[in-house]
């Protein structure tokens, strides 16, 4: 994972928001994902964009992409109980499936 | 529910065995790959397999091999275990035809003492 850096904890209050940050290095990433690990589970596929948008948005998430700086980030809006998780950022390559992942950011919402 | 199923879901080894670990992808899927995730890390890559053939390999030693099926279904087996080999491992399938969305299974969690 040495392509791709998060920060490793973030704790936010139940209600608010939360921001998740990662930064990559490689130019020529054409997708980058955010996946969700809960507990003893596999990754679960929250959202992913395509390199030449800047920013999308599905319900409580909301990813922005600098593509300049090669910095993703991931919002969640009115954090849950159950968004304590484990948030990885991974980026592909245009025809690459392989995935490139992050370290995992341990995310924990407390009431 | 990604349709994508790993068994078993967990497996005790002694180290020098042989394991094998199996996935189904989902429907309409014919790319496999295979991740291993050991504990507090990211996946990192081990091999990728695509109608049948490898099509990309990790920085992973060849006593970790694969196969896929005409289903699209798909084997790791690994060779002299090591306790290092210890680690959660998952499968994700994807589809040429939906670049981008790779869905993963819950993973096969490999214990080696």
């Amino acid at each position: 994972g040495e392509d791709v850096e998060q920060s490793l904890f973030l704790s936010v209050r139940e209600g608010d928001s939360s921001v998740i940050n990662c930064t990559y290095t490689d130019s020529s990433s054409t997708y980058l994902y955010w996946y969700k690990q809960e507990p003893g589970a596999g990754l679960q596929l929250l959202t992913y964009i395509f390199s030449n948008m800047d920013m999308k948005q599905d319900q409580r998430l909301t990813v922005l992409l600098n593509k300049k700086d090669k910095h993703l980030s991931l919002r969640i809006a009115d954090t849950q109980t159950g968004d304590s998780a484990i948030y990885f950022c991974a980026e592909t390559r245009s025809n690459d499936y392989k995935l490139s992942f992050g370290a995992g950011t341990t995310v924990t919402v407390r009431a | 529910e990604t349709g994508v199923t790993q068994s078993p879901t967990h497996l005790i080894k002694t180290r020098g065995q042989q394991v094998t670990l199996r996935c189904s992808s989902q429907s309409g899927h014919n790319t496999v790959s295979w991740y291993q995730q050991a504990l507090g890390q990211g996946p990192q890559f081990i091999f990728q397999y695509y109608r049948e053939e490898e099509n990309g390999r990790g920085n992973f030693p060849p006593r970790f091999s694969g196969l896929q099926f005409p289903n699209y279904s798909s084997e790791l087996n690994v060779n002299a275990l090591e306790l290092d080999d210890s680690a959660l491992y998952l499968c994700a399938s994807s589809s040429s035809l939906q670049v981008g969305e790779a869905f993963f299974g819950q993973g096969t969690r490999l214990t080696v003492v």
